[in-house]
């Protein structure tokens, strides 16, 4: 049974630049959830979607956006990069009715 | 608003010592949910555990313990016999219950090195 999987890896982007983070879910679960962790800190909360809706929100500018498709994997857009950007971005998928969240390997970006 | 503090910024021992990561909260429901992840350097985050806010019991998992007081707000990690395999970065984290909501707010981490 595969866990949550995320693409790209890694990704350079330049400042001004638009990047798309992709993620699937583990099999069975319909939340995702992104976290942005900059290093040497703890991960901090973007936004959930569940039901292709975006459910909760944290204090991310609208240059954050993102996506869920029928089949629950996700999409995280992020425009107009800044510097600040640069993190390692994880997304993370809890089953129905549970609390768990259970997170992928994240993609690391940098923005030059 | 939730918080969690992680006071132990990092953490050396030497293998087979015990060692306690440390873990305070705060929040202002009554109900909510407690956790423990483990970040090695491959970045992906391990579910450890999870602990409701009504169930106070300890928990043990081979050399793993958990103690959870809601008296002190506090929810630390015990590794028993520590390995070189666990050295990481911990982090603990809190899920308040409202809704359908599952925001996890994160402590900074507690970078843990074992030394052989």
């Amino acid at each position: 049974d595969a866990g949550v999987t995320q693409s790209p890896t890694h990704l350079i982007k330049t400042r001004g630049q638009q990047v798309t983070l992709r993620c699937s879910p583990k099999s069975g679960h319909d939340t995702v959830s992104w976290y942005q962790q900059a290093l040497g800190q703890g991960p901090q909360f973007i936004f959930q979607y569940y039901e292709e809706e975006e459910r909760q929100r944290g204090n991310f500018p609208d240059r954050f956006s993102g996506h869920q498709f029928p089949n629950y994997s996700s999409e995280l857009n992020v425009n107009a990069l800044l510097l600040g950007d640069s993190a390692l971005y994880l997304c993370a998928s809890s089953p129905p009715a549970v609390k768990t969240q259970y997170f992928g390997p994240g993609t690391r970006l940098l923005v030059l | 608003a939730q918080k969690v503090t992680q006071a132990q910024t990092e953490i050396s021992v030497v293998e087979k010592e015990d060692v306690t990561l440390d873990c305070v909260y705060e929040t202002r429901d009554t109900t909510y949910y407690l956790f423990w992840y483990k970040q090695p350097p491959s970045g992906e985050l391990v579910f450890l555990i999870r602990r409701n806010s009504f169930d106070e019991q300890n928990e043990i998992s081979g050399r793993y313990s958990w103690n959870f007081q809601k008296s002190t707000s506090s929810f630390n990690f015990t590794i028993t016999a520590s390995q070189v395999v666990d050295s990481a970065v911990y982090f603990c984290a809190l899920s308040e219950n409202r809704g359908s909501a599952r925001q996890l707010t994160f402590g900074s981490g507690t970078q843990l090195t074992v030394l052989p």
